[in-house]
């Protein structure tokens, strides 16, 4: 069955730094791979989305790459800064718009 | 833009009683809507696809009889636990599909819905 990992374990790192989390799957071949945000108590928020086709995309602090062959995504935040804290779902999907999350991985981020 | 407002943002009910959630994409047409449920530290698990006009498609092992969903318009879409039960507790969000012309597909999420069934 489709599987997507993330790390579970919560990212602790200090303001400044480069925060990197990781998305894996297997039995899949997605036609594209998304980031959402999720803060406590609400509903996630869509921050980027990748092709199967493209290997990176930037959007202002955040970076991710896309390695079909590894069957990894890696989410980037450069430059973290507190308000960066929340949990980080990654999602993947066909042509159909049905998507399938990770846990998500919670970010925190410390002055 | 691409706004979803979801509501009620938290409910409390009976054991037996029936909740309804209304999802709603406040600035755009949304033919398709999807419903998940999340657990806490969990992640969100897709209950059902909701299209506009026709029967929604449930993921296997949730019950179409226990969670009602209607689509009737481009703009809305409900679900209704009927008969809640304390296990049915959760928080419930909505989404609303938007596609792009490259062929993208992204959701837009409403803010969710707290359901404590007692």
């Amino acid at each position: 069955s489709q599987k997507i990992e993330q790390n579970s374990e919560a990212l602790n790192i200090q303001e400044g730094k480069t925060a990197t989390l990781t998305c894996n799957y297997t039995n899949y071949s997605p036609a594209y791979l998304q980031w959402y945000r999720q803060d406590p108590g609400r509903g996630p928020v869509f921050l980027l989305l990748i092709r199967e086709n493209e290997k990176e995309k930037r959007k202002e602090r955040l970076k991710v790459t896309f390695d079909t062959t590894l069957k990894q995504s890696l989410f980037h935040i450069t430059a973290s800064q507190p308000a960066d804290s929340a949990t980080y779902l990654c999602a993947l999907s066909g042509n159909t718009g049905k998507l399938i999350f990770g846990q998500g991985t919670t970010l925190q981020v410390k002055p | 833009g691409a706004v979803v407002s979801q509501h009620p943002s938290w409910v409390i009910c009976k054991s037996g009683t029936s909740v309804k959630i209304e999802c709603r994409s406040l600035d755009f047409q949304a033919t398709t809507m999807f419903w998940y449920r999340q657990f806490p530290k969990q992640s969100l698990m897709l209950m059902a696809t909701s299209n506009e006009g026709s029967k929604a498609t449930y993921e296997q092992g949730v019950e179409k009889d226990k969670f009602l969903i209607n689509h009737a318009s481009l703009t809305l879409s409900t679900l209704t636990v009927t008969s809640a039960h304390p296990e049915d507790s959760s928080f419930y969000i909505c989404s609303a599909r938007r596609t792009f012309s490259s062929g993208a597909n992204v959701l837009t999420f409403g803010a969710g819905s707290r359901l404590t069934v007692l």
